[in-house]
């Protein structure tokens, strides 16, 4: 199967410092990569949709100044959270999709911020 | 709007068979997924139904029935390490993934 890779899983950090976080595609190429975040005991919510070699579409609400987003690559998608404040404390989830293929979203392992 | 429902939690005992239900309303209809996501662990894929009907994997199977906006999934001989949350998704027109808010299943011995 699929499989796609975060890194870090963890980080602590600073509030005001930035964090960037990587997601990466092993064995596909994913023209389309998404990224979500999720509280504790919530759902999934997708923050943006990152086509590579385009600017990322971020869903109402999800500042994108504050989110920066790149997917410079077919394999490599990178979410920056810019001068990160405790608030932004989340579990950060990318997944790819494989080109034409619609169906299936593959996941990363994800990426646990916490924000002092 | 879009909407996903499916029961907040769900107890079943160890062996046991355990249903766990969504309805949705969307715009546009390409398929229903189902996600397993154990506590601090990101979403694996489960099943994907576009096409009415039973699809059968193992001890998971997912129905869907589109004209009634309506899906299970089924988990036959339940063990403890499938305690853990089920996410029912759909793929709306636009191709995005509406997510419904999970399903914590508890499997007791």
């Amino acid at each position: 199967g699929a499989v796609v890779s975060q890194h870090p899983s963890r980080v602590i950090c600073k509030s005001g410092t930035s964090v960037k976080i990587e997601c990466r595609s092993l064995d596909f190429q994913a023209t389309t990569m998404f990224w979500y975040r999720q509280f504790p005991k919530q759902s999934l919510m997708l923050m943006a949709t990152s086509n590579e070699g385009s600017k990322a579409t971020y869903e109402q609400g999800v500042e994108k100044d504050k989110f920066l987003i790149n997917h410079a690559s077919l394999t490599l998608s990178t979410l920056t959270v810019t001068s990160a404040h405790p608030e932004d404390s989340s579990f950060y989830i990318c997944s790819a999709r494989a080109g034409e293929i619609q169906e299936t979203q593959y996941f990363g392992p994800g990426t646990r911020l916490l924000v002092l | 709007g879009q909407n996903i429902d499916q029961p907040t939690e769900m107890t079943a005992t160890e062996g046991a068979i355990v249903q766990i239900n969504c309805t949705y309303q969307t715009s546009g209809f390409n398929g229903l997924f189902w996600y397993q996501q154990h506590a601090g662990e990101a979403p694996t894929f489960l099943s994907y139904n576009v096409l009415d009907g039973l699809e059968e994997k193992g001890r998971f199977s997912s129905f869907l029935s589109r004209s009634k906006g309506y899906s299970y999934l089924l988990l036959k001989e339940l063990q403890m390490k499938d305690s853990a949350s089920y996410l029912c998704a759909v793929m709306d027109s636009n191709y995005q993934l509406i997510w419904g808010a999970g399903t914590k299943l508890i499997i007791k011995p």
